[in-house]
């Protein structure tokens, strides 16, 4: 696509639910992120993927995220058993390439909003 | 701790004026980004710099890197209400492969006519 899109956009969820996002990256891109973001924090990173492959996870706080991108493109984070302190702005970004710094560029989306009540 | 502090978190300005935002890392760099944040919107690439003494500009944003210090900043020209947002820098931080970027908390910068 165009740009990077998520869904939903916002997400209010009651505590013990689990939520899926979605992550559709630029279609060209083979490294995808995910970063957590709270209110007046800057974003934290959880994961990311070269394409299907997941080589870094260390930034997922607790075995309730998972993360997958089973065909190197569209990707899900899917929070299971929800606790009010996962309520953040989930943020995806795309890399043409492996290593950010030969481009100097993330490609963010809007985000998804996910309210824990 | 944080790896990258920002300073000021907010900033008031009024519009025309100069103003300047300082990112220090507590880590080695390797690389430096600014991003820009405006609400219900995604994180702006605004420019990289990776060389100590670099020194980059985008209309009227420039950014330096002081190697030696660990720092950057970022200087805004003639201020302007377009200008306002969070702008955020982001760290790399290994010499080869992949590394996700780190960021600051980001800076609140609002332009006032």
């Amino acid at each position: 696509g165009a740009g990077v899109s998520q869904s939903p956009r916002y997400k209010v969820t009651k505590r013990g639910q689990d939520v899926t996002l979605r992550c559709d990256p630029i279609s060209s891109h083979a490294t995808l992120y995910w970063y957590q973001q709270a209110l007046g924090q800057g974003p934290e990173f959880l994961t990311y993927f070269n394409y299907e492959a997941q080589p870094d996870k260390s930034g997922l706080p607790s075995d309730r995220f998972s993360a997958e991108r089973p065909e190197g493109s569209i990707s899900t984070l899917t929070i299971q058993r929800t606790e009010q302190r996962d309520s953040a702005m989930y943020r995806c970004a795309s890399s043409p390439n492996v290593r950010v710094a030969n481009t100097g560029e993330l490609f963010f989306g809007e985000g998804s909003r996910l309210t824990v009540l | 701790s944080q790896e990258l502090e920002q300073s000021p978190q907010s900033l008031i300005v009024q519009e025309g004026k100069n103003l300047t935002i300082n990112c220090t890392s507590s880590k080695t760099l390797y690389g430096l980004y600014w991003y820009k944040q405006k609400y219900g919107e995604g994180l702006i690439f605004l420019m990289m710099l990776q060389k100590g003494g670099e020194e980059k500009s985008h209309e009227k944003i420039t950014a330096k890197l002081d190697e030696k210090k660990q720092q950057s900043s970022l200087h805004i020209t003639a201020s302007q209400p377009s200008h306002a947002g969070i702008y955020l820098c982001g760290a790399d931080r290994r010499v080869s492969g992949n590394t996700p970027l780190v960021f600051g908390k980001g800076t609140r910068l609002s332009v006032i006519a």
